[in-house]
């Protein structure tokens, strides 16, 4: 069974510039979540969507936006880059909504850069 | 969500069994504790999880305390893939439990 597929792995922008990274879900799975890991911050979390909705959201700025598609894949656009944005950003899906009691199965994630 | 403390490093010899603590003494009857791992240049690995029994699968054993106050991740034949940072966490049941992990313990296995 393929596991949680993200592209693209690197990316270099410069500030100013937009991203949008996907996401695919293992096959089945139904949530996906973005988060963001830096070695200051450690891991945060972006958002999760569910069902083509977005259930939840980290304390992130609105630049940071995702969508889902009907196949459960998962689109994360961020806006008007800034130079702090520079970090790996990491897909998780789940089977159903997070609930406490559903295992999120992670991406090896898309590393941001900007210059 | 309850907090948990990991010894900051652990070394193991290959082959042998590596045993990783976790103390979360202020968790709740409804938070299960979660393992995960992260091997430098890749996304966190999901190992196991468990609410209050002992839980086997093809990567590890949890052992939970009567208590539920501590739990130990058993990876029963350690190898030098193993060598990764592990992570103990809680998260609280019907809620949507977005993950954080902290410091976690460094797992050096050796030849």
């Amino acid at each position: 069974k393929a596991g949680v597929t993200q592209t693209p792995r690197y990316l270099i922008k410069t500030r100013g510039q937009q991203v949008t990274l996907s996401c695919s879900p293992i096959s089945g799975h139904r949530s996906v979540s973005w988060y963001q890991q830096t070695p200051g911050q450690g891991l945060q979390f972006l958002f999760e969507y569910f069902s083509e909705t977005q259930r939840n959201k980290g304390n992130f700025p609105g630049r940071f936006s995702g969508r889902q598609f009907s196949n459960s894949r998962s689109e994360m656009n961020v806006s008007t880059l800034e130079l702090g944005d520079s970090a790996l950003y990491l897909c998780a899906s789940s089977l159903f909504a997070l609930d406490g009691n559903q295992p999120q199965h992670f991406g090896d994630g898309t590393r941001l850069s900007i210059l | 969500d309850a907090k948990t403390t990991q010894p900051p490093s652990m070394d193991c010899a290959e082959g042998r069994a590596a045993n990783l603590p976790c103390n979360h003494s202020t968790i709740s009857g409804n938070e299960y504790v979660y393992w995960y791992r992260q091997i430098h240049s890749q996304g966190p690995q999901y190992i196991i999880h468990g609410l209050k029994n002992n839980e086997t699968n093809e990567m590890a054993s949890l052992i939970i305390t009567e208590d539920r106050k501590s739990s130990t991740l058993i990876l029963p034949h350690a190898t030098l893939r193993d060598t990764a940072v592990y992570y103990c966490i809680v998260l609280l049941t019907g809620t949507a439990s977005k993950l954080t992990f902290g410091t976690g313990t460094r797992l050096q296995v050796t030849l």
